[in-house]
């Protein structure tokens, strides 16, 4: 079946560790993005990317890096200097890059808890 | 900047009353519009979008029209289900603007039996 894949579903981290979070798309799509989402609160953009080997910043970069080497796959490094990384992160992509009537994908998410 | 705003919750509904959801935007194109659903613990799901003004888009029993002149796309339903109970997100899309999608901070809803 095509679709978006997170893994893992739920993952703990102790202070101080970097983490990684997979998303992988066998959709073809061209662009992939990844939001941050707290209880209770809207999504907030973390970076996104609209071609491989190439990615921009969102609303809340800080402390996050990306790679993009691969078209089906964009994974997230939660790192130390992510102050508060305890959060529900939702990995997403989109057919096309900068053309209209396009729409979001999204995978299941990944329950990050730092202990 | 492009933006939507939506109706905030909780709302909390019996089974079979008549739902809706306000949703509005501000976008310097002509934007795609969407409404996404999410249950708990999982990712969000398209609901169902409009593309230009005046479209109606459905599904399921959910509606919403895009109505340029007021830049609103109102979710509604006529009769909820206690299946319908999770969080609804409006959301915009405009190609011209870096290929973000901006999304509103979410609406719960909850259908009591």
């Amino acid at each position: 079946d095509g679709g978006i894949t997170q893994s893992p579903k739920y993952l703990f981290r102790k202070e101080g560790q970097n983490v990684t979070l997979s998303c992988e798309q066998n959709l073809n799509h061209d662009a992939m993005y990844w939001y941050r989402q707290d209880p209770g609160q809207g999504l907030r953009l973390i970076y996104y990317s609209q071609i491989v080997n190439d990615f921009q910043k969102g609303d809340i970069a800080e402390g996050y890096s990306v790679s993009r080497e691969k078209k089906e796959s964009f994974p997230l490094t939660v790192t130390s200097a992510q102050k508060n990384p305890t959060a529900f992160y939702l990995c997403a992509s989109s057919p096309h890059s900068g053309r209209m009537n396009n729409e979001q994908f999204f995978g299941p998410g990944t329950r990050l808890t730092v202990l | 900047g492009d933006s939507v705003t939506q109706m905030e919750g909780p709302v909390t509904l019996s089974e079979e009353a008549f739902l809706t959801i306000n949703c509005t935007y501000t976008a310097t194109g002509y934007p795609s519009l969407f409404w996404y659903v999410q249950y708990p613990g999982e990712g969000l799901q398209l609901l169902l979008k409009a593309t230009k003004a005046d479209d109606k888009g459905s599904n399921k029993g959910f509606e919403a029209t895009y109505r340029k002149e007021t830049t609103s796309f109102h979710l509604e339903k006529g009769s909820v289900q206690v299946s319908d109970s999770a969080v609804y997100f409006c959301a915009l899309h405009a190609g011209d603007t870096g290929n973000q999608f901006y999304f509103g901070t979410g609406t719960s809803l909850t259908v009591i039996p």
